[in-house]
């Protein structure tokens, strides 16, 4: 089975400031990798799926990045409306599996 | 506008079984697969397992088979969750979502439904 690492565990950062998450995969996962966002009490939201492509309606400020083993998701200018845990997911035979998540905090 | 709706909460004793709903909104239901994911009180997304509303077909996660099965009704466009054996470490929100069954690169989860609460309690 593939684990998918995600870090830090917890990040709290200004806003304005640029955000780097990180997902590793425990094995190549090629491009299949998507990124979500789950705020307090909702369902979580597709962001990112490809690797890199934006899901429909999601702001320009996100943009993901990487394949094989090493994904980055981007937030480019953080607002407060951004708090929110963050989740990695991949895909491989026939199966899916989700990182830790990474809980993202405003100062 | 596209939507899953799902079944109201849910209270179960152990050893119980829970029976979850999800109804396709806006959509062609056999065109995207349905999935299943639950989030324990303060913990992460675990996946279940998907569904193939066209064909049936399912793919359940190693740790949950045996205990779930996933079954649709085409004429209404919904999907069901079965979980049996439940334990207090059963208590957990569960979503599904869907799945384009072609043209994407997997994993694609979106939308999510709102969410189930399934609690397990004597």
């Amino acid at each position: 089975e593939i684990m998918m690492t995600q870090s830090p565990a917890t990040l709290s950062v200004s806003p304005g400031e640029r955000v780097t998450l990180s997902c590793r995969a425990s094995q190549s996962v090629g491009g299949n990798l998507a990124w979500y966002q789950q705020k307090p009490g909702q369902a979580p939201r597709l962001l990112i799926y490809g690797a890199s492509t934006r899901a429909t309606g999601i702001s320009a400020r996100f943009s993901g990045s990487g394949s094989g083993t090493e994904f980055t998701l981007t937030i480019s200018s953080l607002q407060s409306e951004d708090c929110a845990v963050y989740y990695c997911q991949h895909y491989k035979n026939r199966s899916y599996t989700f990182g830790q998540g990474t809980q993202l905090e405003i100062k | 506008q596209v939507q899953l709706v799902q079944s109201g909460a849910e209270v179960k004793k152990p050893g119980a079984s829970v029976a979850v709903s999800c109804k396709a909104l806006g959509y062609n239901f056999t065109d995207y697969y349905i999935h299943w994911v639950r989030q324990a009180p303060g913990q992460g997304l675990e996946w279940m397992g998907w569904l193939n509303p066209n064909s049936g077909d399912t793919n359940y996660a190693q740790r949950f088979q045996g205990r779930v099965t996933m079954t649709r009704a085409t004429s209404i466009a919904t999907a069901y969750m079965e979980f049996a054996s439940l334990t207090s470490d059963d208590t957990a929100m569960y979503y599904c979502a869907r799945e384009p069954r072609f043209g994407v690169v997997p994993p694609k989860f979106d939308p999510w439904g709102q969410g189930t609460l399934v609690i397990v309690s004597s």
